[in-house]
């Protein structure tokens, strides 16, 4: 199994431009969760879905940011105009049903908007 | 909302030398997650504890976890310098309908020295 895929590896944007991240699961886990990672506020949860529907979106710092999941295999998170603010790095992961729940991590979309 | 600390936030030891982790967190779950996270790189499972009492190993590094009194240790045996990562815990508000997101530490930043 090739394990959750990310897409790009980096990314250097200019501010205001729109950032599509996008994330392949681990075929069969059906919670892929997209997370943030910073140096000031560590790993933050941004959105869940469960079997492609978003649970839990409350994460996500603000309009400028959205996330869809079209299907079991795709999930994209788009900052739409990007910000300086928005650079980190973003993790998409993935976990099946219980009782496997282990979940695991995309290599990590890093994020530069300068 | 819950809070996961963890203790110490960075550790300095050598080679050969004995420690733990401390992982408190403030509301109730049973389910913990370990991680460790190499400097540039995405983050590695290690532990997955699902029970009052669970105990694993792996190698040179033993989790436990204490769900009454909220606690996850991590412990590293006679450590070596290629345990040196950060390792953060996570607890994961499973409610039955799938993960939930899990809430991450700080990390604890690991030096080991020969």
């Amino acid at each position: 199994d090739a394990g959750v895929i990310q897409s790009p590896r980096h990314e250097v944007t200019e501010m205001g431009q729109e950032v599509t991240l996008r994330c392949k699961p681990i075929s069969g886990h059906n919670s892929l969760f997209w997370y943030r990672q910073t140096m000031m506020r560590g790993l933050e949860l941004l959105i869940y879905f469960n079997n492609n529907v978003p649970i839990d979106d409350s994460g996500m710092p603000e309009d400028r940011f959205s996330a869809k999941m079209p299907n079991a295999s795709f999930s994209t998170l788009k900052i739409q105009p990007s910000e300086p603010r928005d650079s980190a790095v973003y993790f998409c992961a993935a976990s099946a049903r219980p009782p496997l729940n282990t979940i695991y991590f995309g290599e990590g979309s890093w994020l530069t908007v300068v | 909302e819950l809070k996961v600390e963890q203790n110490p936030l960075f550790l300095s030891m050598q080679e050969g030398k004995n420690y733990t982790i401390y992982c408190n967190y403030s509301t109730t779950s049973d389910r913990l997650y370990w991680y460790r996270q190499d400097p540039g790189k995405s983050l590695e499972s290690l532990f997955v504890l699902l029970s009052n009492g669970a105990v694993k190993q792996e190698g040179r590094l033993m989790a436990s976890l204490d769900t009454k009194a909220r606690l996850s240790t991590l412990h590293i045996t006679a450590a070596v310098h290629d345990l040196s990562a950060t390792y953060f815990c996570a607890v994961d508000m499973y409610s039955g309908g799938g993960a939930d997101g899990l809430t991450f530490g700080k990390g604890t930043h690991l030096i080991i020295q020969p």
